[in-house]
């Protein structure tokens, strides 16, 4: 158990559709990631939210669209997406900036995502 | 261009055997962490290594960050079916904050 929570587990939807991945984190960290994890990639870091402020956007496309409510919540929203976005979405938090260079991330258990 | 390359890219042995996990790079890191992901399921923290030459133990596990900071290895000592998994090596970068650079990970299976 990691203190980190994503839904849905599992996600399938068409290149029309708009759909929302939620991740929570119950560790009072300040720092919240989104992943890209493919099959033989190394994960691909999309955004980086710091006290609720975005700090790092990884040329992702548009569309995908995150969102910061609050320090303990991480959306990723989607709408038309590619089959090539098919992938395990992993959310991660961690203290933040203070923690320094080895600030550790604390990983959710991703969604699975498909793109038909 | 991959900044961390790990080594080898997919490893199958028997019960009881060593191995080996290598995580190479020629960029310096302030610190490297090392993660276990099993499918369906996010990667979970081994170790971080923050000081060149560092060995650190975990049990079976012995990780171990270069003189120059450059490189690390994870050594496992009679492995079991239960260390199955990816195994990703993640560098920190001082100019970077929290910013982690993972590698392409390790697949180990290991069979009974």
């Amino acid at each position: 158990e990691t203190g980190v929570t994503q839904t849905p587990r599992h996600l399938v939807m068409g290149m029309t559709n708009k759909k929302s991945l939620k991740c929570e984190q119950h560790l009072g960290h300040n720092a919240m990631y989104w992943y890209k994890q493919s099959a033989k990639k190394p994960l691909e870091l999309m955004f980086v939210y710091n006290f609720k402020e975005q700090t790092e956007n990884n040329s992702v496309p548009s569309r995908f669209s995150p969102e910061c409510p609050n320090s303990s919540h991480l959306f990723l929203h989607l709408h038309t997406l590619q089959p090539e976005d098919s992938a395990l979405y992993l959310c991660a938090s961690s203290h933040g900036i203070i923690g320094g260079p080895t600030d550790t991330q604390y990983f959710g258990p991703g969604t699975r995502l498909t793109v038909l | 261009t991959q900044l961390l390359e790990q080594s080898p890219q997919f490893l199958s042995i028997q019960e009881g055997e060593n191995l080996t996990v290598y995580c190479n790079s020629s960029s310096v890191f302030s610190s490297l962490q090392w993660y276990r992901q099993e499918p369906g399921e996010g990667p979970v923290l081994l170790v971080t290594v923050v000081t060149g030459g560092e060995v650190k133990k975990l049990k079976r596990l012995t990780f171990q960050f270069g003189d120059a900071r450059k490189d690390s290895s994870l050594h496992i000592t009679a492995a079991q079916p239960g260390d199955t998994g990816l195994y990703l090596c993640a560098g920190a970068r001082e100019t970077s904050g929290s910013r982690l650079t993972f590698g392409e990970g390790t697949q180990l299976t290991v069979n009974p």
